[in-house]
């Protein structure tokens, strides 16, 4: 199976900061690798998929980078909306596996 | 507008069964492949089941394999998740989700769960 490892897995920060949160896979993942975000009681919305590819609808502040095992997400510029938990995910093979999840909370 | 719409979780003792059902709309149901995602109580996403578009190939974490089974209803537009054999570390939010693809993919689209409690 392909562990994904996530962090920070708290991190705090306020409105404006530009935020990096890193993925990292214990095998390459051929870039094959999503980012979701979730806040309390919803269910997880995709924002990015094939690692940099920005989902429709999703905010340009959001983008994806990396390849192999390393990626990283960044929020340009946090919003008030963007507290939430983050995870990351591959799909390169079966198990699809999810890392840990990283809390943004406010600073 | 995509809409998936879970059902069928509730309370359950350990060793019983639960039948999930999701109906999806606003899209060709046909043409995706579907998964099951849960999530227990304050901890992270699991991913726990997947099917292809047609229902031929299934997939299952171990945590489920033997007890879990995904199937679907491409007429009706329903995917199903019969779980048999239950145990508390069961006990979660599951998500059906769709899948951009038709097998190891990201998932596009996610209702909004169905809580399954395993307790006696």
């Amino acid at each position: 199976d392909i562990q994904m490892t996530q962090s920070p897995s708290t991190l705090s920060a306020s409105v404006g900061d530009r935020v990096i949160i890193t993925c990292r896979a214990s095998q390459s993942t051929s870039g094959w690798l999503a980012w979701y975000q979730q806040k309390p009681g919803k269910a997880p919305k995709l924002l990015i998929y094939r690692a940099s590819d920005l989902q429709s609808g999703v905010p340009s502040r959001f983008s994806g980078s990396g390849s192999g095992t390393e990626f990283t997400l960044t929020i340009s510029s946090l919003q008030p909306d963007d507290f939430a938990t983050y995870y990351c995910q591959q799909y390169n093979r079966y198990p699809l596996t999810f890392g840990g999840g990283t809390k943004v909370e406010i600073k | 507008e995509v809409q998936l719409l879970e059902s069928g979780g509730g309370l359950v003792q350990p060793g019983g069964s639960l039948r999930l059902s999701c109906v999806v709309s606003g899209f060709t149901f046909r043409n995706n492949g579907m998964s099951w995602v849960r999530q227990a109580r304050g901890k992270g996403l699991e991913w726990v089941s997947g099917i292809t578009s047609g229902g031929g190939t299934t997939s299952y974490a171990d945590s489920v394999k033997g007890r879990f089974i995904i199937s679907r209803d491409n007429a009706r537009n329903v995917l199903f998740l019969q779980m048999n054999s239950l145990r508390a570390e069961d006990s979660a939010i599951y998500f059906c989700a769709k899948l951009d693809g038709d097998y190891a993919e990201y998932f596009q689209e996610w209702g909004q769960g169905t809580l399954v409690t395993v307790s006696p």
